[in-house]
């Protein structure tokens, strides 16, 4: 069946580091992948999806491309703030999980000032 | 539009008891789905609906009850509460599945005893 692979954290960095969050998917077809936030004490909110191969979402400052050829979807940031410090899920959203929504386990963010 | 609603915020129960965590959204979304969030498990989908009158298990459904009477309204019922079930609940809705967004209501911390 489908699934999602993200890096384990915590992961703790200084302000304005450069992040990188591995994620690596495998699935029939072509699914859709995201990448959702979560920050303290709230629900998870979209910070940005991909629907096709080669596609790059972004959002406040966040990036990731959909690579087909090595099924991955790394979230990158060039310079983080301590604002950014939540936790991240990869998913996706396939033919072949009848396009239920699947998660990664999640790798908390932490951000030192 | 207050998007996703979830009561209550935290609620201890004791061993056997019941109850029902309730879930609306104002967005005339179709599709609804309950999941539970446990460290380092990340989320995982318990039940989810189409559609009014429609629903189906997900990938960790025993030992709860989902009905959807209305496009509003889908609470989530525990029979008969076990400590196992101690976690946080969130409701999601989307427009409708696979490769839409979907929206978080801010989650119910629940307590088993």
């Amino acid at each position: 069946g489908d699934s999602v692979t993200q890096m384990e954290g915590p992961v703790t960095l200084s302000e304005e580091a450069f992040l990188t969050i591995n994620c690596t998917y495998t699935a029939t077809g072509y699914p859709s992948l995201f990448w959702y936030v979560q920050y303290p004490g709230e629900g998870l909110q979209l910070l940005l999806k991909a629907t096709k191969a080669d596609d790059k979402g972004s959002n406040k400052g966040f990036e990731a491309t959909y690579r087909k050829e090595t099924t991955s979807f790394h979230l990158e940031k060039g310079s983080v703030q301590v604002s950014d410090s939540a936790v991240y899920f990869c998913a996706l959203s396939g033919y072949s999980s009848a396009s239920k929504i699947i998660f990664g386990s999640g790798t908390r963010l932490s951000i030192r000032p | 539009n207050a998007g996703v609603t979830q009561t209550p915020k935290f609620q201890v129960l004791k061993t056997g008891q019941s109850m029902t965590l309730q879930c609306a959204q104002d967005m005339n979304h179709e599709y609804m789905s309950w999941y539970r969030q446990d460290p380092g498990m990340g989320l995982r989908l318990i039940h989810y609906s189409v559609g009014a009158g429609i629903t189906d298990q997900g990938e960790v459904p025993n030992g709860y009850n989902v009905s959807r009477s209305t496009t509003e309204d889908f609470p989530l019922r525990l029979l008969s509460a076990a400590p196992s079930q101690t976690s946080v609940y969130f409701c999601a809705s989307s427009a409708t599945q696979g490769g839409e967004t979907q929206y978080f209501g801010p989650g119910t911390r629940l307590l088993v005893l």
